[in-house]
C-alpha cells in the first residue's frame, strides 16, 4: 500500500529560522493533511491541502502541493521553541478501497534550538 | 484541548492481565478510531466506528477487542498482550469518518506490556 514519506527525518535549526519539511506520496489523493505532534502526546491537525489547491497559509505556516511531482512541503516561518515536535503528513488514496483510512508518513522530528 | 479525552495516560500490564483504555470525545462526531503508534513507524490504524457500527478491522489480533456502547465512548480492551503491543494507543474522532476531513486526537495511552 502507499506510504507518505517525510523529508528530512530530523532537523534541528536555530529559533528564528525557517523549516522547511517535505512529503512524498505514491498514488493519486483527493487531499493532503500536516499534523503536529508534541513529544508523547496526541497528534493536532494543521491544515488539510485538496489535490485542486497549490497552496495554503494558516498564520506562520505555508503548505503546498505539487501533484505532477507528488510532493508536498510545509514551510514554518520565523521558528519559535514551541514548534520542536514532529510534524506528520497524511494522504487518502483514492484508488483504495477504505473511505476511512489516512496513509501516514514516519514523520519529521523538529528541534528549534533557542 | 482537542475535545478528545483518553484515560489512562499511561498502563503497565503484564502479559496475563486484562484491562481497557478508554476514550471519549465531546464534539458531536460520529466516528472514532483507534491507532497505535510505535517508535519510528507510521500510525497504524486499528479500528473505525462510524455511527457506532464498525466499519474497519485493520487484521488486529484478537487480543485487542474494541467496543463502542454510543457515538462519544470507545473503548479497547486488552487480553493476553504481547511485548511487542507497548505502544502509543491513540483515539481519534472526526465528524462523517470520511478522508476528507481532519481528525481529532486525544493525548493517547502510552502502553508498556511486560
Amino acid at each position: 500500500s502507499q506510504q507518505g514519506e517525510e523529508d528530512p527525518q530530523a532537523l534541528s535549526i536555530q529559533e528564528g529560522e525557517n523549516a522547511t519539511m517535505n512529503c512524498s506520496y505514491k498514488t493519486s489523493i483527493n487531499n493532503l493533511q500536516w499534523y503536529r505532534q508534541n513529544s508523547g502526546r496526541g497528534l493536532v491537525h494543521l491544515i488539510l491541502i485538496r489535490s485542486n489547491e497549490r497552496e495554503k497559509h494558516s498564520g506562520r505556516l505555508r503548505v503546498t502541493l505539487d501533484t505532477s511531482k507528488k510532493s508536498s512541503s510545509l514551510l514554518i516561518t520565523a521558528s519559535r521553541a514551541a514548534d520542536t515536535a514532529s510534524y506528520f503528513c497524511a494522504t487518502d488514496d483514492n484508488h483504495a478501497g477504505s473511505n476511512y483510512q489516512l496513509i501516514w508518513g514516519a514523520g519529521t522530528k523538529l528541534i528549534i534550538k533557542p | 484541548e482537542t475535545g478528545v479525552t483518553q484515560t489512562p495516560r499511561h498502563l503497565v500490564m503484564g502479559m496475563t492481565n486484562k484491562k481497557s483504555l478508554k476514550c471519549e470525545q465531546h464534539l458531536g462526531h460520529n466516528a472514532m478510531y483507534w491507532y497505535k503508534q510505535s517508535a519510528k513507524k507510521p500510525l497504524e490504524l486499528m479500528f473505525v466506528y462510524n455511527f457506532k457500527e464498525q466499519t474497519e478491522n485493520n487484521s488486529v489480533p484478537s487480543r485487542f477487542s474494541p467496543e463502542c456502547p454510543n457515538s462519544s465512548h470507545l473503548f479497547l480492551h486488552l487480553h493476553t498482550l504481547q511485548p511487542e503491543d507497548s505502544a502509543l494507543y491513540l483515539c481519534a474522532s472526526s465528524q462523517e469518518g470520511t478522508t476528507n476531513e481532519k481528525l481529532f486526537f486525544g493525548s493517547g495511552t502510552q502502553l508498556s506490556v511486560l
